[in-house]
């Protein structure tokens, strides 16, 4: 069984620039999450998704950043004007909406913004 | 304050040392997962562990949820265990949603 892809795996931008993140959750999973990684911390979750709702979204700097999962399933994570402080692992994750669900996460996406 | 707290932040052992890296959470929780992140950062469940000791191979983590507190330990340690080890809980309150603690990040030297 496949597992959670995320494309691209890098990405280096400069200050202003615009970013897409891609995620592929494992099939059957209708839980779809977003999480931001800064250097040398935890995971800190951004948003995540029921099939196409978002179910929460209050960690999301939505003056730049912003989630779409059209369909429930694939899902795209969108930085506009990016800046410095935006540098981080972005990972995706997919879960069963369960109780005490296990996440399963993707290899993530290092982003580096000069 | 932090809600969920690592320790150590930082190990370095020799080849063959055992390890006991612990997570503390400062509310009531619903499960919690132990992490490993391999060096380029992708991250590795190790443990879906609500309650109790689970075993597999060199790793046993023990949780008690009335004590609020989760270890994982390391036994025979290998080159290969470098990286950071991750907590990561659901809290009370907060379906499906995981807090994660800062890490320790292990270097193990032959």
């Amino acid at each position: 069984e496949a597992g959670v892809t995320q494309s691209p795996r890098y990405a280096v931008l400069q200050e202003g620039q615009a970013v897409s993140f891609w995620c592929d959750p494992i099939s059957g999973h209708d839980t779809l999450y977003w999480y931001q990684q800064p250097r040398d911390q935890g995971p800190q979750l951004l948003v995540y998704f029921r099939d196409e709702a978002v179910i929460d979204n209050s960690q999301l700097p939505s003056d730049r950043f912003s989630a779409v999962r059209p369909k429930g399933t694939n899902s795209t994570l969108k930085i506009q004007s990016a800046k410095q402080g935006d540098t981080a692992t972005y990972l995706c994750a997919s879960s069963l909406w369960v109780n005490y669900a296990e996440q399963f996460f993707g290899p993530g996406t290092r982003l580096t913004v000069l | 304050g932090q809600q969920v707290q690592q320790s150590p932040a930082s190990l370095v052992l020799q080849e063959g040392e055992n390890a006991e890296l612990q997570c503390n959470f400062s509310t009531s929780l619903n499960s919690m997962q132990w992490f490993y992140q391999r060096p380029e950062g992708s991250l590795v469940s190790l443990f879906y562990n609500p309650s109790g000791t689970k075993q597999s191979g060199r790793l046993t983590s023990t949780t008690v949820i009335k004590e609020r507190r989760s270890s994982l330990h390391i036994s025979s340690s290998q080159i290969t265990d470098s990286g950071t080890y991750l907590c990561a809980m659901e809290l009370s309150g907060s379906f499906n949603k995981l807090t994660f603690g800062a890490g320790t990040r292990l270097a193990v030297c032959p």
